[in-house]
């Protein structure tokens, strides 16, 4: 079955630094998102990407987070100055179309942040 | 606004006996899906059933049934025969059709017990 890839599988960085997570959705699919998950904890939303743009984002999404699919098959994460709270596991996610289609999820970059 | 309410942050059960997962939710949307993932302990995220808002029938994957009761907004997961290798998080996730965004509950936590 195709899969949604994410690299790297962890990330440790120094607070106030940039990181970049990669991903690689499927090959057909449209809609491409990012999550996140603290320690095990609620998956959270951060942010949809359609048709080369943001179609939603969160609150949590604010102006350190930027995403982008500069290729027609890589979507990155951008984090511009991490803090300690962005140490979480991002996943990134896709999806074929709207209802029905499910979510296919990556394996996930486990970020500490120190 | 939507939302998912999951009330059981930890569930125990037998290995071979059936198992409850609840899940309520909360849209004014009328068309919407029900999605349930399963998380193990190494993180991945694992699509397990769906169940669209105008589907007459529950639906069924295997082992795992969805009690979808539209009227009480619910739409609870059950597990039969319990096996060793359902101990995960489980989470109920809804999607409205007017949006892209999945909206994740809290997560219930299962232990099947040999």
């Amino acid at each position: 079955e195709p899969e949604v890839t994410q690299t790297p599988s962890h990330q440790v960085t120094q607070m106030g630094q940039e990181v970049i997570l990669r991903c690689v959705p499927i090959s057909n699919h449209l809609y491409f998102y990012w999550y996140r998950q603290i320690l095990g904890q609620k998956v959270e939303f951060l942010v949809s990407f359609y048709n080369n743009e943001i179609s939603e984002k969160s609150e949590i999404f604010d102006d350190q987070f930027s995403v982008e699919r500069p290729d027609g098959s890589n979507f990155t994460l951008k984090i511009r100055s991490t803090k300690l709270e962005d140490s979480a596991m991002y996943f990134c996610a896709s999806s074929r179309g709207m209802g029905n289609e499910k979510l296919f999820f990556g394996s996930g970059t486990q970020l500490s942040v120190l | 606004a939507q939302k998912i309410t999951q009330t059981q942050p930890g569930m125990f059960v037998q290995e071979k006996e059936a198992v409850t997962l609840d899940c309520t939710y909360d849209t004014s949307d009328q068309s919407y899906g029900l999605f349930w993932y399963k998380q193990p302990s190494s993180g991945e995220m694992i699509f397990l059933i769906y169940q669209g808002s105008y589907d007459e029938q529950n639906a069924t994957e295997g082992r795992y049934s969805l009690n979808f009761q539209k009227a009480r907004k619910s739409a609870n997961l059950v597990i039969s025969a319990s096996q060793l290798g359902d101990s995960a998080m489980y989470f109920c996730a809804m999607r409205v059709d007017t949006g892209n965004q999945f909206y994740f509950g809290t997560g219930t936590s299962l232990t099947v017990i040999p």
